[in-house]
């Protein structure tokens, strides 16, 4: 079964707003990650958050992790346009020996 | 910067043709693993290595084999291709897991397989 479930599937924007995207997962982890993919293309590593910490900043980036909740949130503030891309959590869970994603938010940023 | 190749960004191929796809890196990662991507699916683990010559099944290993002779090559291989293999399939590498989990993978462009 995913471990990590995006929501929501699709997010439209308007340039400079913000966009917020969630992921929920099942058991415990150890780390959870965000990746980007643009269309037709491999995902690039956004951030890693670990279990014990809770928020983490990278750039325009903001990742919150709760642990109580089992779900963590990515923001992007000011988007732009360049960010329209598929975003992805993975999660490595407690005993586990693979990364498990969830199927992703389709964020699309108008110009 | 960690580069990960794929050797073709589209295949064609024909049903019960064996296929043979290809993933390098440059970073010396030990873990090496193949997923494939389907919409609203997200991506499934195929296979995995985290060594040279060692190999672990994942979620999808139906219909797929794999090799890994020298650490910074790895292949997948669909011994007979069928129309249901069509997909978009994802090679990616990664440090060994640590104490805290994985490390981040890096991933390469992609192969988009169209099996007719």
């Amino acid at each position: 079964s995913q471990q990590g479930e995006e929501d929501p599937q699709a997010l439209s924007i308007q340039e400079g707003e913000n966009a917020t995207m969630n992921c929920s997962y099942k058991t415990s982890i150890n780390n959870l990650q965000w990746y980007r993919q643009n269309s037709g293309r491999g995902l690039v590593h956004l951030i890693l958050i670990r279990s014990n910490e809770r928020e983490k900043h990278s750039g325009r980036l903001r990742v919150t992790l709760d642990t109580s909740k089992k779900s963590s949130s990515l923001l992007i503030t000011a988007s732009r346009a360049a960010d329209t891309a598929s975003y992805f959590c993975a999660t490595w869970h407690t005993g586990g020996f693979k990364t498990i994603f969830g199927a992703g938010t389709r964020l699309f940023v108008k110009a | 910067d960690v580069k990960v190749t794929q050797s073709s960004r589209y295949l064609v191929k024909r049903t019960g043709e064996k296929v043979f796809l290809e993933c390098v890196q440059d970073m010396d990662h030990e873990n090496m693993f193949w997923y494939r991507q389907d919409p609203g699916l997200g991506l499934r683990l195929i296979y995995f290595s985290y060594d040279v010559k060692m190999k672990e099944k994942g979620d999808i290993p139906e219909g797929y084999s794999v090799s890994r002779e020298k650490k910074e090559r790895f292949s997948l291989i669909l011994e007979s291709a069928s129309t249901n293999q069509t997909s978009m399939y994802l090679c990616a590498s990664s440090y060994p897991r640590g104490a805290s989990g994985s490390h981040e993978q890096y991933f390469g462009p992609g192969t988009r397989l169209t099996v007719t």
